[in-house]
């Protein structure tokens, strides 16, 4: 079993509704990150916890709103989405205490395909 | 503003040879970290490698082997005794700090390999 769960697996979803993924970590990490890989560009990072305090946000849209109730715990929730949106959503923690080592360990990732 | 450029889209090897998988990198900070992932077909991204700047010696983890060239700037990949399952996307990413403190990577493009039998 990985250290990082994701669900769901796969979401389709239309421009109008509104969804959440889900990501919980088991490895005792106080740093959690969202990420967004889409076909033929570079993994995005979207959102960094540290110690349930958000620290990074890369100029995400606000229809894209994380959530970080816990250290062990992060959602993603997203509202009114465009077509463009369709991606592999990956998070990860991290101990975030090794300086320049800061291994990410990710989870499986949310297939999300927006219609 | 920091970069990772992998130049090659994709690369096949025979099994059980040796590959190389090619990363050059862009940062002014003198202390950054280097990073290998694997990234199978099934989607999960594993940490594979990893090499400090000021690192003196070439990190090494069983099969796999970083060649840190630190004034050419390139930290490639060498795997060895190649297997069927070394069959994924493989990225190269870079650390360093960020203005709000963490620690944050960034990715190069990936580089597909394919092992044939």
């Amino acid at each position: 079993e990985t250290g990082v769960t994701q669900t769901p697996r796969h979401l389709v979803m239309g421009m109008t509704n509104k969804k959440s993924l889900k990501c919980e970590q088991h490895l005792g990490h106080n740093a959690m990150y969202w990420y967004k890989q889409s076909a033929k560009k570079p993994l995005e990072l979207m959102f960094v916890y540290n110690f349930k305090e958000q620290t990074e946000n890369n100029s995400v849209p606000s229809r894209f709103s994380p959530e970080c109730p816990n250290s062990s715990h992060l959602f993603l929730h997203l509202h009114t989405l465009q077509p463009e949106d369709s991606a592999l959503y990956l998070c990860a923690s991290s101990g975030n205490r090794g300086g320049a080592k800061n291994i990410q360990y990710f989870g499986a990732g949310t297939r999300l395909s927006v219609l | 503003a920091q970069k990772i450029t992998q130049t090659q889209p994709g690369m096949f090897v025979q099994e059980k040879e040796a590959v190389t998988l090619d990363c050059t990198y862009d940062t002014s900070d003198p202390s950054y970290g280097l990073f290998w992932y694997k990234q199978p077909s099934s989607g999960e991204m594993i940490f594979l490698i990893y090499q400090g700047s000021y690192d003196q010696q070439n990190a090494t983890e069983g099969r796999y082997s970083l060649n840190f060239q630190k004034a050419r700037k390139s930290a490639n990949l060498v795997i060895s005794a190649s297997q069927l399952g070394d069959s994924a996307m493989y990225f190269c990413a870079m650390t360093v700090k960020s203005s709000g403190g963490s620690y944050i990577p960034t990715f190069g493009r990936g580089t597909s390999l394919i092992v044939h039998p």
